[in-house]
């Protein structure tokens, strides 16, 4: 089935760093979706991207829909202690008339104050 | 706040036994999805329903069944519960049957000893 691969699995970085990470997938999605899990919390939507090669922002966030379409890529500028979490990279996998969400493997975002 | 609310929000229980988790979707969704979240697999969808009726089914066991009563809330039943059901069940919600932009629930974390 569609797997969705997040890299770095994890990032330790200092408060004010820029941040990268990306998704990839072995198969073409249409739609790319940024999710962001707070600890204890369910995940929020940060971004969502429609076609490919579109750039979208979220404050500090921006995200691109790789023009292969088996890519994402997640930017956040100068990061702060808040953005601690897991960022989560999903697509939608659809069957027939029905669409299930797929995430990706994460990426786990520490940030030193 | 997504407005999506799971109870209980922690449940320890012992191997065989059942138990319900219980989903109230945003006033106004009609689609009620839920996930499964453990270290392992990371967050793996199990079951949607759309407007009372089963829409779409994933990675869900057999021990595992879901329901979506005429008010829209939603029960997760777990029975014959092994060790390996431990793990953090999340429920969203969208206002469509085909939405990717879904609103989690803070989870309910289940431990089986």
């Amino acid at each position: 089935g569609q797997q969705l691969n997040q890299s770095p699995q994890s990032m330790f970085i200092q408060e004010g760093e820029d941040v990268s990470m990306n998704c990839t997938s072995s198969s073409i999605f249409n739609t790319w979706l940024w999710y962001k899990q707070d600890p204890g919390e369910g995940p929020v939507l940060l971004i969502a991207l429609y076609k490919a090669g579109e750039l979208t922002s979220n404050g500090r966030l921006t995200a691109q829909f790789g023009i292969t379409r088996k890519d994402s890529f997640l930017n956040i500028s100068a990061s702060i202690p808040s953005d601690v979490g897991i960022y989560f990279c999903a697509g939608p996998n659809y069957g027939g008339a029905t669409n299930k969400l797929i995430f990706g493997t994460g990426t786990l975002l520490a940030v030193q104050p | 706040d997504s407005g999506v609310t799971q109870t209980p929000k922690h449940l320890i229980t012992a191997t065989g036994q059942r138990v319900t988790l219980r989903c109230s979707p945003r006033s106004g969704d009609l689609s009620v999805y839920w996930y499964q979240q453990s270290l392992d697999q990371g967050l793996q969808f199990l079951i949607q329903y759309y407007n009372g009726e089963e829409r779409a089914k994933g990675n869900i066991l057999e021990r595992f069944s879901a329901q979506q009563f005429p008010d829209l809330h939603s029960e997760l039943n777990l029975s014959s519960l092994e060790l390996g059901d431990s793990a953090l069940y999340f429920c969203a919600s969208s206002d469509q049957a085909t939405n990717e932009k879904l609103f989690f629930g803070s989870g309910t974390q289940l431990s089986v000893l």
